[in-house]
């Protein structure tokens, strides 16, 4: 079964920085994907950014990208210019990239890790 | 607009008295899914569905029941709720059986047992 590990409850930063969130996984598998989800303080499910494990390019989108080191199961968000809306909880996921449905608690599912606040400080 | 929708939003219960939470998506998505959201512990996933009548367990199915009679409809069933059930609840959709597809998510059940 795989796992996700966020190892970072809580992370700061300061309006206008740079923060970098942590995310490690373990997994078997060569070919799956991985994701953050932002959930802010209105609970609803935000997806951030993905990356798609064959691709060795890292996934940018707009402030967001990440640094995905596959040998090393790490897949880290770095914010830049942080912003006040940004202030989150922050998961990260992993999930397989499964063929043909065969039953069992790993179809389909999202893997989670434990999340990690951000509190941005004006 | 494309939506997975949840109700109640909030909920408080007694012990033992049985509830649905339900949900339902426009999309046309044929998976579905519950999760429970508790403090430490992240998202762990309760039941999923593949398609009509398709259903099985995720990693944490004790107490819970799960019916899909049709394709956008996918509610979630405490027959006789505990304290430990207290929790935040989403349920999420995906259009393909897996792969690169993130999840839509529902806007999430705060449910309180007392």
């Amino acid at each position: 079964a795989q796992t996700v590990t966020q190892s970072q409850p809580e992370m700061s930063v300061q309006e206008a920085e740079t923060v970098t969130l942590s995310c490690t996984y373990d997994t078997s598998e060569s070919d799956y994907y991985l994701f953050w989800y932002k959930q802010p303080p209105s609970r609803q499910m935000i997806l951030v950014i993905r990356q798609e494990a064959y691709k060795q390019q890292n996934a940018t989108e707009n402030r967001f990208s990440v640094n995905f080191q596959k040998a090393a199961k790490s897949f880290s968000l770095k914010i830049s210019d942080s912003q006040l809306g940004d202030a989150a909880m922050y998961f990260c996921a992993y999930r397989s990239k499964e063929a043909r449905y065969a039953g069992g608690t790993s179809y389909g599912k999202l893997t989670f890790g434990q999340g990690t606040i951000l509190t941005v400080h004006p | 607009e494309a939506q997975v929708t949840q109700n109640p939003r909030y909920l408080i219960t007694v012990t033992g008295k049985k509830l649905t939470v339900t949900c339902s998506q426009n999309m046309n998505h044929e998976y579905m899914s519950w999760y429970r959201q508790d403090p430490g512990l992240g998202l762990r996933q309760i039941y999923y569905s593949m398609n009509v009548e398709v259903t099985d367990k995720g990693d944490v199915p004790e107490g819970y029941k799960v019916s899909r009679k049709e394709k956008r409809n996918f509610p979630l069933i405490l027959e006789s709720p505990s304290p430990n059930q207290t929790s935040l609840y989403f349920c999420a959709s995906s259009p393909t059986r897996g792969g690169g597809y993130g999840y839509t998510f529902g806007s999430g059940t705060r449910l309180t047992v007392v």
